[in-house]
């Protein structure tokens, strides 16, 4: 089963590009990468999704490694309401079990 | 579209009283469905998962069971709460083999 590890906190400032990198150096060959954001009192949000090389869409980007043990979700001048939880998840493919555990996730805080 | 409901959003019930939380998707045909529990401050608990109507996996030993009806209900439930049992519980689907969750609101659970 894939196990991701993640800082358990980071500061930022309005404005400035925020990276999270999360390890998963157990990673099988099937799975994706998956982050998500979640603010209080709500269910986490699906950000971005990868399996290899480089992702973006029209709120973050992903880089991941040829290797794949590693990835960092990049977010492109945060604002204050980008402070929240963010999750990286990866699935159990390789056993195919269906099986999404997810890590401790990043307390993101974002100042003015 | 695919919609998830997952209801009541708050419940408040004393120890040793049963549960029923209650969650459908609207949308999609032979989803993926999960259980997930949140502590205060903690990160998120896969309860149970099910990959077909009648199939639960169970990924924590407690008082909680769940169950599925029907192709897109899901319900997690509870013959005697205890107070540990307190958290916000939220419902997710998903297709099959993909780690792109779609949550619920989620149902904010006091046992008093």
């Amino acid at each position: 089963l894939a196990k991701t590890t993640q800082p358990i906190s980071m500061d930022s400032y309005e404005g400035q590009e925020v990276n999270i990198t999360c390890s998963h150096n157990n990673i099988a060959t099937n799975d994706y990468i998956t982050w998500y954001q979640q603010f209080p009192s709500q269910g986490p949000r699906f950000i971005i999704q990868g399996y290899k090389t480089k992702v973006t869409n029209e709120v973050a980007s992903l880089f991941i490694p040829a290797d794949r043990k590693s990835s960092t979700l990049s977010l492109p001048r945060v604002s204050l309401s980008d402070t929240a939880v963010y999750y990286c998840l990866v699935g159990d493919r390789g056993g195919a079990t269906n099986k999404l555990i997810f890590g401790t996730g990043t307390l993101l805080a974002v100042q003015p | 579209s695919q919609t998830i409901h997952q209801w009541p959003a708050t419940l408040v019930q004393p120890v040793g009283s049963p549960l029923s939380l209650e969650c459908t998707v609207e949308g999609t045909s032979n989803p993926n469905l999960y259980w997930y529990r949140q502590a205060a401050g903690r990160g998120l608990q896969l309860l149970f998962y099910s990959v077909g109507i009648g199939q639960i996996s169970s990924e924590v030993p407690q008082n909680l069971s769940a169950s599925r009806p029907q192709d897109r209900q899901f319900i997690l439930s509870s013959k005697k709460l205890l107070l540990s049992d307190s958290g916000f519980y939220l419902c997710a689907w998903s297709q099959p083999y993909n780690e792109k969750l779609f949550f619920g609101s989620g149902t904010q659970l006091s046992v008093l």
